[in-house]
């Protein structure tokens, strides 16, 4: 079946530190993947998204570029802030848009 | 409108008590979901409503008791809970373009 395998953690980066989380999938088709980030003590918020191959997601200084020959959706950063401390779930949603799976989630905190 | 509400944002509960989590959406959106989520875990998918109707129950305890009245609103009763289900109660919408998170109820049962 379709799964999500992400980066364990935790990862703890200086501040200005470039960030990179891995995630890699496995699915039937062509999924749409997504980040979504947990800041401490809320919910998720979507962080950015593809919905097909090649394309690039980009919020807030994060990209993600959906590579189909590696089944890859690594999240980078080019510059991390204390403020960017909270966890990351890379996720899949199938090619039907039915089912939605969530990589294990990787703690990231950046120290001043 | 392009968010999903929930309500309450925390609540304490004793394990006889019976009460209700609510969520609220005016995206149109025909799928709705609930997740449980555990300290420092991805979401764990208990119910899927399609179209006001349940399509998925994961073999969630009886205690847990979801409802959909209508397109807009979903609401979780919550009966007769344990300890162990105190975490963070998401729920979510879904259209053709993604999946919306609401910013979840954190429960507590004492």
């Amino acid at each position: 079946g379709d799964s999500v395998t992400q980066m364990e953690g935790p990862v703890t980066l200086s501040e200005e530190a470039f960030l990179t989380i891995n995630c890699t999938y496995t699915a039937t088709g062509y999924p749409s993947l997504f980040w979504y980030v947990q800041y401490p003590g809320e919910g998720l918020q979507l962080l950015l998204k593809a919905t097909k191959a090649d394309d690039k997601g980009s919020n807030k200084g994060f990209e993600a570029t959906y590579r189909k020959e590696t089944t890859s959706f690594h999240l980078e950063k080019g510059s991390v802030q204390v403020s960017d401390s909270a966890v990351y779930f890379c996720a899949l949603s199938d090619y039907t848009g039915n089912q939605f799976y969530f990589g294990t989630g990787t703690s990231l905190t950046v120290i001043p | 409108d392009t968010e999903v509400t929930q309500t309450p944002k925390h609540l304490v509960m004793g394990m006889t008590n019976k009460k209700s989590l609510k969520c609220e959406q005016h995206m149109g959106h025909r799928a709705m979901y609930w997740y449980k989520q555990k300290a420092k875990k991805p979401p764990e998918l208990m119910f899927v409503y399609s179209y006001e109707k349940l399509s998925i129950n994961e073999s969630v305890p009886s205690r847990f008791s979801p409802e959909c009245p209508n397109s807009s609103l979903l609401n979780l009763h919550l009966h007769a809970l344990q300890p162990e289900d105190s975490a963070l109660y998401l729920c979510a919408s879904r259209s053709e373009y993604g999946y919306t998170f609401g910013s979840g109820t954190r429960l507590t049962v004492v």
